[in-house]
């Protein structure tokens, strides 16, 4: 059972716009940053979103990232079917004082 | 552009240690902090532990009591050691560059499958 909670699947056509959402706490993202990583099949995460809402220098602005008390979001848009990957939240969590993940999300592009 | 590389056997017996080496290159490991993360099959990710180049730990306290990881700076390694693994151990391990304050992980390994079994 993962700390932060997505959904486990999310599914939208191509040119459309998908949320995939996060939903934490006060120890994790009500009170730190959140970061998304994009992983597709047999490959290493990629860091997607830091400090909720920068993008990495090469990552499209086609996404983006928000938060608002202890809930953050992925929006993407303009999907693309590259786009289908697994999607992961992240944040650190002064409970356990270390980082935890989202059980993550399977973007699917119809 | 930094680049990490796991190696280490791809098969360990229950009961023994998990031992992993992660190489950095095209850039030093002096300076920074270096992580170990996790991803058993078709699971999510969990955080291992991390080190900073000066020798100081921190490890995930639900692992806190089998986990080693340690760093050679003129090798340009860090190391992860499991003790006492059982087949929840079975996973992709990561190892990747972590940066402190916004708290992600920049740069990845490719990931190394190992599997716990007899």
């Amino acid at each position: 059972q993962s700390v932060l909670t997505q959904p486990p699947s999310v599914s939208e056509a191509p040119r459309q716009r998908v949320t995939i959402s996060c939903s934490g706490s006060g120890s994790n993202i009500g009170n730190n940053a959140v970061n998304w990583y994009q992983q597709f099949p047999g490959r290493a995460p990629k860091l997607l979103i830091y400090f909720d809402d920068q993008l990495p220098s090469g990552v499209p602005d086609r996404f983006s990232g928000s938060k608002s008390g202890t809930a953050a979001s992925l929006a993407i848009s303009g999907l693309q079917s590259d786009d289908e990957a697994d999607y992961f939240c992240a944040a650190w969590d002064d409970t356990l004082n270390g980082p935890v993940f989202g059980g993550g999300t399977k973007l699917t592009v119809l | 552009q930094v680049q990490l590389q796991e190696s280490g056997p791809g098969r360990v017996k229950p009961s023994e240690t998990l031992s992993l080496t992660c190489t950095v290159s095209g850039g030093s490991v002096s300076g920074d902090y270096w992580s170990w993360v996790r991803q058993p099959p078709g699971k999510g990710l969990e955080w291992i532990g991390y080190i900073y180049y000066s020798g100081s730990t921190k490890y995930n306290p639900s692992l806190k009591s089998r986990v080693t990881i340690s760093i050679d700076t003129s090798m340009n390694q860090f190391s992860l050691k499991l003790n006492s693994v059982t087949a929840a151990d079975t996973a992709v391990y990561y190892c990747a560059r972590f940066i402190p304050g916004a708290y992600y992980f920049d740069y990845w390994g490719r990931g190394t499958l190992v599997t716990v079994s007899s």
